[in-house]
């Protein structure tokens, strides 16, 4: 079983719709859990970060984190064709050093 | 915020030949740099861990011979893929650990194509 099981996608959604990005995972030692956005052909950027259990929000962006189930969520609200990139998850624990841990990442589109 | 840079952000070399990679951070120091290789539709696979001052980590299965890391300053490390096979065309990406402490800055990635 991966560390990180995430839903590869490709995602395709009309402008203006909500987005829901998942990630589920094994290790009940993770405590830091990460949303990465990348654009084709580049690095990763850091989208949003929460710490344990609870949401976070950020403009049009939620994070949510329910470690009971092992599983955490990006929301996206009223989504535009510049959100069309890929989503890593990325998460890691206190005892699992500087490494993290990726989901394979979703692949959405935004249709304008 | 917390830069870094990366490059070449593309490169194609001939088979046999080595190529070198660098990140710097632009405005902190990064004690510790990691490196990952991306494949298409694939997570980032962590490759090593770099520390200033010292000899990398390499995460099991990574041929440290091959892949040759430098971490000589708090702002540059270096990743050469020596001797390089197609087998290596890969999308390398390097991240720097610098601002909070979670904030794990990446690079822009550099394309390898191996011919």
């Amino acid at each position: 079983q991966k560390e990180v099981e995430q839903d590869p996608g490709p995602l395709s959604v009309p402008e203006g719709a909500i987005v829901s990005l998942n990630c589920t995972y094994s290790n009940s030692a993770f405590q830091y859990f990460m949303w990465y956005r990348q654009y084709s052909r580049k690095g990763p950027e850091l989208l949003m970060y929460t710490y344990s259990s609870g949401n976070k929000e950020d403009g049009r962006f939620t994070a949510q984190v329910d470690k009971s189930s092992k599983y955490i969520s990006l929301f996206i609200r009223d989504s535009q064709p510049s959100d069309s990139a890929t989503y890593l998850c990325a998460m890691r624990g206190k005892n699992t050093g500087n490494q993290f841990y990726f989901g394979t990442g979703t692949s959405l589109t935004v249709i304008p | 915020g917390a830069v870094v840079s990366q490059h070449p952000s593309r490169v194609i070399c001939k088979s046999g030949t080595s190529v070198k990679i660098e990140c710097r951070s632009l405005d902190f120091q990064a004690t510790t740099m990691f490196w990952y290789r991306q494949f298409p539709k694939k997570s980032l696979m962590l490759m090593a861990t770099s520390n200033e001052g010292s000899k990398a980590t390499y995460e099991q299965g990574v041929e440290k011979d091959k892949f040759l890391i430098n971490h000589a300053s708090l702002t540059l490390s270096t990743l050469t893929v020596t001797s390089a096979h197609p087998e290596d065309s890969s999308f390398y990406i390097c991240s720097a650990r610098g601002g909070t402490n979670y904030g794990y800055t990446f690079g822009s990635g550099t394309r390898l194509t191996v011919v």
